[in-house]
């Protein structure tokens, strides 16, 4: 059984909002959610982590529903440059096992 | 300070050759994870090392594969025998002694292997 479900692809153009949800209904207690971006031959890069309401970084905003089964990353006025894989993970904090699924490539057009 | 180096980049050996991937972690950093992405799938966590130390080797092939992390130098990942099957991308991670877990943690840039 799958941990995270998340769409396959996205597409949108240079200044909009992105949103990409990620399910996750059999999440535990003591897991958080993360998400990583991925760029064409490059290793994964962390982006924001959360356990619960909202986290905002300057790069991104995390929103987490008080049921925890499902989180929102939301990536504002993106650029060609935001063009990559985005994953969305549930682990235990400290976990370093990470398992990353398909993730979701993120197309940004000009 | 550079980041996490990976070499080779591209690393191309027949079937039945020894694959062996170096990872010099960040300056500071003596925690090194290592993770395999095949073709079409995400990365999958492989072994956790600290100087010297394996610390958890679950997610590696029981046998050809091996993995260390000297007192000095590159940790290295060593295939032998090299299948088809192990053609993917190895990527490295590495964090500093204080890390509160892998969000901390930095990612080389990956060794493509090809297995021909």
């Amino acid at each position: 059984l799958a941990k995270t479900t998340q769409p396959i692809s996205m597409d949108s153009y240079e200044g909009q909002e992105v949103n990409i949800t990620c399910s996750h209904n059999n999440i535990a207690t003591n897991d958080y959610i993360t998400w990583y971006q991925q760029f064409p031959s490059q290793g994964p890069r962390f982006i924001i982590q959360g356990y619960k309401t909202k986290v905002t970084n300057e790069v991104a905003s995390l929103f987490i529903p008080a049921d925890r089964k499902s989180s929102t990353l939301s990536l504002p006025r993106v650029s060609l440059s935001d063009t990559a894989v985005y994953y969305c993970l549930v682990e235990l904090f400290n976990d370093y096992k990470l398992s990353f699924g398909a993730g979701t490539t993120v197309t940004v057009r000009a | 300070n550079a980041g996490v180096m990976q070499n080779p980049r591209h690393l191309v050996r027949r079937r039945g050759q020894e694959a062996r991937l170096r990872c010099s972690p960040m300056k500071g950093h003596s925690h090194v994870y290592w993770y395999r992405q095949l073709p079409e799938e995400g990365l999958k966590f492989m072994v956790y090392l600290q100087k010297e130390n394996i610390i958890d080797e679950s997610g590696m092939p029981k046998e050809r594969f091996s993995a260390e992390f000297p007192k000095e130098g590159p940790s290295i990942l060593r295939i032998q025998q090299v299948v088809r099957g192990d053609s993917a991308a190895y990527f490295c991670a590495s964090s500093p002694p204080t890390a509160q877990g892998i969000t901390e943690a930095f990612f080389g840039q990956g060794t493509r292997l090809t297995v021909v």
